[in-house]
């Protein structure tokens, strides 16, 4: 049963803090992503990465970074969180190739107070 | 740029059926369909990939038209557990593997 899994699923933060957010798939997959979702929103892609060390921004990168040091795992850094980062992550993974489905984390919910 | 969807809810009767609506602008490389429920992960639907593509599996189904702008899922003979917040994401020509989503439509299936 093929499984992406993320470390925490809430999460209350202070303003300034700095944040990690781990992401760990056991399927061999290359590419591994980072969304945000918000009510009335939909889901809004943060970074992706194709390979170990490689990412590519998405569409709101802004106050976000990431690290990719191993196949199996992604994170998601909150350099100096806000409370405008307050919001549900989703980590997905799939295999490279625009035909095959990305298969999504449990999500954690970020309060940044 | 991120595809429109419409409705932006929907509320059916068991056993009636809903059309989901998902268009862009721009021609399209791929459409692919979540289903996410409450206080879940979205979970894979179908991936078109041509122009004119139909696809189904069970009582779900989706089309992509020709010029590749617009695509539809269609949700026959509805259950209860089709219940959700229904999600486009499109990759856009050139093929990034980098989906954009819609900003969803939630179906409530009553019974």
């Amino acid at each position: 049963d093929v499984k992406v899994t993320q470390s925490s699923r809430y999460l209350v933060k202070r303003t300034g803090e700095k944040v990690f957010l781990e992401c760990v798939q056991d399927m061999d997959h290359e590419n591994m992503f980072w969304y945000r979702q918000d009510p009335g929103l939909g889901l809004r892609l943060i970074y992706f990465s194709y390979d170990v060390k490689m990412k590519e921004k998405g569409d709101i990168p802004e106050g976000y970074s990431v690290s990719r040091e191993k196949k199996e795992r992604f994170s998601l850094i909150l350099e100096s969180a806000s409370t405008n980062q307050t919001s549900m992550y989703l980590c997905a993974s799939s295999l490279i190739g625009s035909s095959y489905e990305q298969y999504f984390g449990p999500g954690t919910r970020l309060t940044v107070t | 740029q991120q595809p429109v969807q419409s409705p932006q809810a929907v509320i059916l009767r068991e056993g009636e059926d809903a059309v989901i609506n998902c268009s862009s602008s721009k021609a399209l490389y791929s459409v692919h369909w979540y289903r996410q429920k409450h206080g879940e992960a979205p979970v894979f639907l179908m991936i078109l990939l041509k122009g004119g593509e139909q696809k189904g599996h069970d009582k779900i189904s989706a089309s992509f038209n020709e010029k590749k702008q617009q695509s539809s899922l269609y949700l026959t003979a509805s259950q209860l557990s089709y219940s959700g917040t229904y999600f486009c994401g499109t990759e856009p020509q050139g093929g990034s593997e980098k989906l954009v989503f819609g900003k969803g439509t939630k179906l409530t299936v009553n019974p």
